[in-house]
This record gives structure tokens, C-alpha cells and sequence, in this order.
């Protein structure tokens, strides 16, 4: 069974520091899939990246970085120089490989920018 | 941005009621699904549907149906309302991949959510 674990149920941090949203995963499979979505307060969950289980590059988009490392099974998020537009809560999800999008979600972090 | 549409957005209504939650997408997208989203934030799967005349009960279980008669469409009904489905229901959908070495975005497009409190 798939599993995804985000430990940080609540984070706040002042204007312009950094922060990183941490995610850890279990599966049985040898090829999965890792993403990270945004849901801010207005509802809907907005994708943010999609990392494959052969790709272990990190990547970074903006202000916007994440950590994959497949040895410690964790795909952390980190935001630099986070603004007040960045509160939302953020979901880390897990899918198999066969195409069908059905996400694992963790439980989400609610990230708080304090102006 | 996503065309994923759901009505309503808030519903109150009294134990016992039937309802029904609208979800459509313009995209074309052969799948679609429907999450519940917990309170305390954790989002389950449902159901979900592949195409046309395809429905799959997903991973938490629920006394809700769904059907799936138009690819634009997915609304999802319950019966017998009760307290304890209140909770705020997600639809999704993405674009259909045939399997194989990796295929698929994984990107799935989420409507606002309808919010659902049973009294």
C-alpha cells in the first residue's frame, strides 16, 4: 500500500524567509510518481511539480525548489524568499505507474506568511 | 487555468435530503474523480471514472454514486444525506494515457470544491 506522510501539520514563517515543507513516502513499486499541489484559500488544488522515481535531479522553478532523494524515500519542498501570497496549505501525492492518476495524498501542511 | 466546474460551492441541508453534486470539465478529459477532503485537510478518493459508462468505487468507501453518461460530466449523488458526509467534495480530471513506460502528466485540473454541511 502507498503511503505519504507530511509531519509538519502547520508552519508559519515572517515575510521573505525560507521554508521547507518536508514529504515522506512509502510504496512497493519500483517506478512511481511524486507531486506537490497547492490549495489556497479559495479551494481548488493547483499542480505545482511532478518528479518521476528515475529522475532524482532537483529542480527548481522561481523561488520554488524540491529535494527528491529516493535513499531516504523524501521529496521536500522549499520556498526562499516566501511572500503572503505563498499561504496556503500544500499536499505531497504518490501515483503508481500505470497511468492512472489515482493519488495517495498526504495529510497537507498549512503554510502561514506573516507580513 | 483549469475548466473544471462545480455547483454548488456551499450546500446546507437537513438529514434526509437527496443531493447532488455537479461537476463538468471543457477539457475533454477521459478521467475523472472525486475526492473527499476531510476537515483536518487529508483528501480520499472516492470514485473515480475513465471514460464514458466507466465508474470505480475508490479508495475510502461511501454511501455516494456517480455515473458518468457524457465525458464532460461527473455528478455525484447521495441518497440519504447525514451528518456525517459533511466534509467538502473535490472533482478532478486528466487527460487518459494508455499505459506504458511512464506515460501520463499526472497532472490533475480540481474544480473549487463543493462544500457539504448536513444537519
Amino acid at each position: 500500500a502507498q503511503k505519504v506522510t507530511q509531519a509538519q501539520t502547520e508552519i508559519s514563517v515572517v515575510e521573505k524567509e525560507d521554508v521547507t515543507l518536508d514529504c515522506v513516502y512509502e510504496t512497493r513499486d519500483t517506478t512511481y510518481y511524486l507531486f506537490w499541489y497547492k490549495q489556497p484559500p479559495s479551494g481548488e488544488l493547483v499542480f505545482l511539480i511532478r518528479r518521476n522515481s528515475f529522475d532524482e535531479q532537483n529542480e527548481i522553478s522561481g523561488r520554488y525548489s524540491w529535494n527528491f532523494q529516493k535513499s531516504t524515500s523524501s521529496f521536500n519542498f522549499t520556498i526562499t524568499a516566501s511572500q503572503v501570497v505563498d499561504s496556503a496549505v500544500y499536499f505531497c501525492a504518490l501515483s503508481d505507474n500505470f497511468g492512472n492518476e489515482k493519488l495517495t495524498f498526504g495529510t497537507g501542511t498549512r503554510l502561514t506568511i506573516i507580513p | 487555468e483549469a475548466d473544471i466546474y462545480q455547483t454548488p460551492r456551499y450546500l446546507v441541508i437537513g438529514t434526509g435530503k437527496k443531493i447532488t453534486l455537479e461537476c463538468s470539465q471543457t477539457m475533454g478529459h477521459d478521467k475523472m474523480y472525486w475526492y473527499q477532503q476531510d476537515p483536518g485537510m487529508e483528501l480520499h478518493l472516492i470514485h473515480y471514472s475513465y471514460g464514458v459508462n466507466s465508474t470505480e468505487k475508490g479508495d475510502l468507501s461511501s454511501e455516494s454514486t456517480v455515473s458518468r453518461i457524457r465525458t464532460e460530466h461527473f455528478p455525484l449523488t447521495l441518497e440519504s444525506a447525514r451528518p456525517s458526509h459533511t466534509s467538502q467534495y473535490l472533482c478532478a480530471s486528466s487527460e487518459y494515457h494508455l499505459v506504458g513506460g511512464g506515460a501520463g502528466t499526472g497532472e490533475l485540473f480540481f474544480g473549487e470544491g463543493s462544500r457539504l454541511t448536513v444537519l
